[in-house]
């Protein structure tokens, strides 16, 4: 499996935008880019995935690099819900199981 | 639309015993995913079951079993538990083996 790496904490203030990065030097074509968050004591919430192109919902946005080695979940405006450890996790068609790692953890600083 | 639920919510056994857990999916969703999560560690993948079929296992043991109905609901078996089988047991559900897996609470199941 390809493997991604994340800086183990990042801290932020509250209403500025968060970058979080990820790296993912061995990813293939069609490995798919996906980010999940873990709040405190509660199961992990889907964020945004994406393949190519850049992505936007309604929680964030997904910026990836025209090389796919690596990828920056943006936060617009953090609030203090918004800390938690955020996972970068690459899946592909055939293996879709999540594959976790240590992730980042968010500090959100008011 | 009802979330993933997860039943019970915590849970005690004894090393040796045998344990079931319960997962209902999110409404609309035919997948149901199961991981295992020690504290201070990233969730781990145990099984998927994709319309009643195991489709992807993780490095677990036999003695870790699942099932899926067919109204897409789920359970985890767990047999000979170990102390190390102490951790959280989360939920997944999502449509299609490629969707976006949406988590219920998780089980907290301590093994004595």
């Amino acid at each position: 499996d390809a493997k991604t790496t994340q800086p183990n904490s990042m801290e932020s203030n509250e209403e500025e935008p968060v970058h979080l990065p990820c790296n993912h030097s061995t990813i293939s074509g069609t490995d798919y880019i996906h980010w999940y968050r873990q709040l405190p004591s509660q199961g992990p919430e889907y964020v945004i995935h994406g393949l190519t192109s850049n992505v936007n919902n309604r929680m964030a946005s997904l910026a990836i690099a025209e090389d796919r080695k690596s990828s920056t979940l943006i936060l617009h405006r953090a609030t203090l819900r918004d800390a938690a450890v955020y996972y970068c996790i690459l899946t592909f068609f055939g293996n879709e199981k999540l594959t976790f790692g240590t992730g980042t953890r968010l500090t959100i600083i008011p | 639309e009802t979330g993933v639920t997860q039943s019970p919510t915590h849970l005690i056994k004894t090393r040796g015993q045998q344990v079931t857990l319960r997962c209902s999916s999110q409404s609309g969703h035919n997948t149901v995913s199961w991981y295992q999560q020690a504290l201070g560690q990233g969730p781990q993948f145990i099984f998927q079951y994709y319309r009643e079929e195991e489709n992807g296992r993780g490095n677990f043991p036999p003695r870790f079993s699942g099932l899926q109905f067919p109204n897409y609901s789920s359970e985890l078996n767990v047999n000979a538990l170990e102390l190390d089988d102490s951790a959280l047991y989360l939920c997944a559900s999502s449509f299609g083996h490629a969707g976006a897996q949406y988590f219920g609470p998780g089980t907290r199941l301590l093994v004595l």
